[in-house]
């Protein structure tokens, strides 16, 4: 079974451009997960979605940051305009079920971004 | 401020010697714990949790961890370290306010010398 895949793995680009991360959730986990970890910091929440609905999106730093899951499947994280700031890896992760006590998140990889 | 704490950013042991990583938390009532790694390239893989019960927790990989509530502290730990071992390793708790996300600390990353 695949497990959570991200694309790209890296993408570097300058300031006030517009960067698509794309995460792919394990098939059939219907909440997905976006978290972010700015450099020696800790990993922190964006938001959480179940099915195609926003369950949670009380992480996510200011409207430059858009998160869509048409179709309940992939996920993207828009950043538009990027700034300094948002460089940074960020994660995605998915769960069967929705509470995180009982429910497992699953972790891809990571998108390491980098504004110039 | 609600934290998860790990006071050391780096640690170096020698392959076969024991291993010790600190986690503290402060929340309100005993959150439930977790303790992640990420190896070069992976995702974020979970080593073990714990949610109540037995106060020592077993995970994969040889690492356990033990609950200490007077301490507010989830120390990994392993007897004999591996050079496979070599990662980062992340504290996260869960549950906090029924929030269905993890909160992290910001990582330990460990070194082994052969």
């Amino acid at each position: 079974e695949a497990g959570v895949t991200q694309f790209p793995s890296h993408s570097v680009i300058e300031k006030g451009q517009t960067v698509t991360l794309r995460c792919d959730p394990i098939s059939g986990h219907d909440n997905l997960y976006w978290y972010r970890r700015v450099m020696g910091k800790e990993i922190k929440f964006l938001l959480h979605f179940v099915k195609e609905s926003k369950q949670d999106e009380s992480g996510m730093p200011n409207n430059r940051f858009l998160a869509e899951r048409t179709g309940g499947t992939y996920s993207t994280l828009k950043v538009q305009p990027a700034e300094l700031e948002d460089s940074g890896v960020y994660f995605c992760a998915s769960s069967q079920g929705r509470g995180a006590v009982k429910n497992e998140q699953f972790f891809g990889p990571g998108t390491r971004l980098t504004v110039l | 401020a609600q934290s998860v704490t790990q006071p050391d950013i780096h640690i170096t042991v020698s392959e076969g010697a024991s291993l010790e990583l600190r986690c503290n938390y402060s929340y309100g009532a005993t959150p439930y714990l977790f303790w992640y790694v990420q190896s070069p390239g992976q995702g974020l893989q979970l080593l073990l949790k714990y949610f109540s019960g037995d106060t020592l927790v077993q995970g994969i990989k040889g690492f356990e961890a033990e609950f200490k509530r007077s301490q507010s502290s989830f120390n990994l730990r392993k007897p004999s370290v591996h050079w496979s071992d070599a990662a980062e390793y992340f504290c996260a708790v869960g549950g906090v306010r029924g929030a269905n996300n993890l909160f992290f600390g910001t990582g330990t990353r460990l070194t082994v010398i052969p």
